[in-house]
Order: structure tokens, then sequence, then C-alpha cells
């Protein structure tokens, strides 16, 4: 058990939907990053952010976004669903911008 | 543009033997590299990392070795388990200024009783 929880574990929707995932880091962790691993394929990174700050963008499309709350839980929408958005969407978390991240079980979505 | 490689998508073993897994990248700004195991159905664990400042590290049955002029890295486990059947992944950072890991697209290892 990495400490990091993610909820939803499964999420099955429709196309043109809305759905927000939600993460919760270790405790004492200030940096929380989003990736995105789409059928046997490595994990894509999408977002960071750290104290409640965006810190860095990977290739995170303008359907999704994020945000990181004062308690540092974090919560990442997809809008507009398409059917490429069927992924285990993981949840990361560290102590600083630091090396080591430690990862959440992963919320699997389906888009039908 | 995959940014780091593994040619190998699997691997058999034979339970005590060694396995050595591979991994190269293509960005020289990457200076800290890492490998995570992960099981079906659950998230990625952090193995082993190693910083561009050393040419190995050890822990256990694993060791990193990297080799910076050839932009390459294995990882080796000796000796290989039953438990260790999983997907491996190497990541890399390119560190002080940039903390998003890229990932490679995983080697499935598996160990044969």
């Amino acid at each position: 058990d990495s400490g990091v929880t993610q909820t939803p574990k499964h999420l099955i929707t429709a196309t043109g939907q809305r759905v927000t995932l939600r993460c919760s880091p270790r405790s004492g962790d200030l940096s929380v990053y989003w990736y995105q691993q789409s059928l046997d394929q490595g994990l894509q990174f999408l977002i960071q952010y750290y104290n409640g700050e965006e810190r860095a963008k990977g290739n995170i499309l303008e359907r999704f976004s994020a945000q990181q709350f004062p308690d540092l839980h974090s919560e990442l929408n997809l809008s507009s669903l398409e059917l490429g958005d069927s992924a285990l969407y993981f949840c990361a978390s560290s102590v600083g911008s630091g090396n080591e991240q430690f990862f959440g079980p992963g919320t699997r979505l389906t888009v039908l | 543009d995959q940014q780091v490689k593994q040619n190998s998508p699997s691997l058999s073993v034979q339970e005590g033997r060694i396995s050595i897994l591979n991994c190269d990248y293509t960005n020289s700004m990457f200076d800290y590299f890492l490998w995570y195991k992960k099981y079906p159905a659950e998230g990625p664990t952090f193995l082993i990392s190693i910083s561009s400042i050393k040419d190995k590290n050890e822990d256990g049955r694993f060791t990193v070795f990297l080799n910076k002029s050839a932009k390459h890295l294995s990882l080796h486990i000796v000796p290989s388990q039953p438990g260790d059947s999983a997907v491996y992944f190497c990541a890399a950072s390119a560190g002080s200024n940039d903390y998003k890991l890229s990932f490679g697209a995983g080697t499935t290892v598996t160990v044969r009783a």
C-alpha cells in the first residue's frame, strides 16, 4: 500500500459526458501528479500540482483540467469524453517536487 | 515522441536465474532514472533509482546500471523469484527543473518455476 488513494476504482460513462477523478496523496506529500495509461502503453504524464499550484504540464488535452485543494487532495476533471479517453488514470505523490513518486491504484475509465 | 524506450516487451526467466531488463533514452537532460514494478490492477511500485552521477546502484536482489554515454540503463534481478513476475517500467526525469516522469512502455517478466 503506497498510501496514495484514488476514487473511484472503476468508472463507466458515455461519450460526451464529464467525470471527476479524485486523489488523496500520502500524508505529508505536497506534490501530486496525474498520469494516463492507455492500452499497452507506458504512462503518459498529464499534470503536476505542488502545494495547490500548477507546477508542470504534459500533453494534457484542453478538455481535461485538474486542481489541488488546500487539504492537498487533487481532482482530475475530464469533459466531453471520447472513446479514446478510455484508459487507466494514475495519481502519484511525492514529498516535494521529488524524484521518487508513489502511485495510487488507479482509476479505470471506460467510455462507451 | 517516446524519449524512454524498452524494446523488449516480454522476458521469460527460470526461477533462480538472473533477469536483465534494458532501457534506452534519448533526452540528454535526463539525470535521474527509476524502475517501477506493476502487478495487474495495482499502481506502479517504486523499485530502485539511480542518479546520473552514479553508474551503479544496488538494493538487495536489484541492481541498476547506468551507461550515460550510451544513454542506456539496465535492471538486474538476482536471483529471480516467482513473485518478481510483473510488468517493469523504466522512467526518467530531468531533475531539479522538471520532475515529471517519462516512462517506457514496460517489459513483462515471467519467472518460471
